[in-house]
């Protein structure tokens, strides 16, 4: 199994412009979070999905929003970017929303 | 509010010398803690879970409730121990990270 996988590795955007970002699960997790990891700072949660359900979110704006498919991978979309979305986001896949979370290798975005 | 801490944001040794993360929580109930640890141009992995009690590369972490402690140790660092260190807290549906604590393992 390669982990949890994102694409794309990268992304330049400029403001204004809407971005999507997917994210596939650990074969058989059902469960897909998203983070937004700052330069600097720790991850910040965003959305956690389970079995196709919005189940957390996080202190974002709503030009946030994600959604979780049948097969269980996921997007995160982000509209009217501003600078500060620059960031690398990361996915993280569990069995179940409670259980220990693993980690993809990000989309860095980069907003000019 | 639910907050994790890692005041230092780097700590340099040398190798064989003995290592000590701190990491500090506020949460009211049972506590479910992480350390996760990122080396260079590698993802965010987990490196141990404090209900597993396991020692994970030679790393061990003790929760100490009454000081809401959840400290990273190991007794002699090593050069592929140099990474980015996180310390995270799970809470209902997130994990909430620390900043993180940069260990640099000099020869």
């Amino acid at each position: 199994d390669a982990g949890v996988t994102q694409s794309p590795t990268h992304l330049i955007k400029t403001r204004g412009q809407q971005v999507t970002l997917r994210c596939s699960p650990i074969s058989g997790h059902k469960s897909v979070s998203w983070y937004q990891q700052v330069l600097g700072q720790g991850p910040q949660f965003i959305f956690q999905y389970y079995e196709k359900e919005e189940r957390g979110r996080g202190n974002f704006p709503d030009r946030f929003s994600a959604r979780q498919f049948p097969n269980y991978s996921s997007e995160l979309n982000v509209n009217a970017l501003l600078l500060g979305d620059s960031a690398l986001y990361l996915c993280a896949s569990s069995l179940r929303g409670a259980d220990t979370q693993y980690f993809g290798p990000g989309t860095r975005l980069t907003v000019l | 509010a639910q907050r994790v801490t890692q005041p230092e944001k780097l700590l340099s040794v040398f190798k064989g010398a003995p290592v000590e993360l701190k990491c500090n929580y506020s949460y009211s109930g049972s506590p479910e803690l992480f350390w996760y640890v990122q080396y260079s141009r590698q993802r965010l992995q987990l490196l141990l879970r404090h209900i597993s009690r396991e020692s994970i590369k030679g790393f061990t972490a003790d929760l100490n409730k009454g000081e809401t402690s959840f400290h990273l140790k190991k007794p002699f660092a090593q050069e592929e121990d140099s990474a980015m260190y996180y310390c995270a807290l799970y809470n209902t549906d997130k994990l909430i990270f620390g900043t993180g604590t940069r260990l640099q393992v000099f020869p």
